[in-house]
């Protein structure tokens, strides 16, 4: 079975700062899935990021960024110039590539980061 | 703007009424999900509809009955819900089954209040 931890379950950072979110996951599949969503007061579950795991370059997305260690089985996202926006509850998300027959995602506890004006 | 769309936003009911979430979304997806996520922790998956048929039941008890009408639609019916069911119901949907690395898009959810 695979599992998702974060191991951070609350940040804070000063707007315009940087930002480093950590998720290790366990899993013995060798193609997957990883992602990040972050879900503000507002409750909707927004994708921040996606990377693959046969993909060796780091996903980028504007100012969010992740760094990916396949073998290390971690995959944190980098936050760059922090927005008062950006305060919502993050979280890591794995899904197994089986075809698309389940789709099913694993995500991990959530880490609450809060940007600070 | 949220392109999957959930009515209502909040509900509050007793636990002998019988109720329906709606779940709706026009991007052409043919996987749906129902999940049920409680205050501070992540969503736990209830159900996966692929292509308007139930895959995934993550043994959610019977009170709870999905129904996916059309590939647009999904619904879940409510009846004799306890006060541990109080939750924030989300939904999503997927491009294709068959497409494992389509992300999934979420609904705003459904904050229901069992009385």
């Amino acid at each position: 079975a695979q599992t998702v931890t974060q191991s951070q379950p609350e940040m804070s950072v000063q707007e315009a700062e940087t930002v480093t979110l950590s998720c290790t996951y366990d899993t013995s599949e060798s193609n997957y899935y990883l992602f990040w969503y972050k879900q503000p007061p507002s409750r909707q579950m927004i994708l921040v990021i996606r990377q693959e795991a046969y993909k060796q370059q780091n996903a980028t997305e504007n100012r969010f960024s992740v760094n990916f260690q396949k073998a290390a089985k971690s995959f944190s996202l980098k936050i760059s110039d922090s927005q008062l926006g950006d305060t919502a509850m993050y979280f890591c998300a794995f899904m197994k590539h089986d075809g698309g027959a389940t789709n099913k995602l694993i995500f991990g506890t959530g880490t609450l980061l809060a940007v600070q004006p | 703007d949220t392109e999957v769309t959930q009515t209502p936003k909040h509900l509050v009911m007793g636990m002998t009424n019988k109720k329906s979430l709606k779940c709706e979304q026009h991007m052409g997806h043919r996987a749906m999900y129902w999940y049920k996520q409680k205050a501070k922790k992540p969503p736990e998956l209830m159900f996966v509809y692929s292509y308007e048929k139930l895959s995934i039941n993550e043994s959610v008890p019977s009170r709870f009955s999905p129904e996916c009408p059309n590939s647009s639609l999904l619904n879940l019916h409510l009846h004799a819900l306890q006060p541990e069911d109080s939750a924030l119901y989300l939904c999503a949907s997927s491009q294709s089954p068959g497409q494992g690395n389509q992300p999934q898009h979420f609904g705003d959810g459904t904050r229901l209040s069992i009385l």
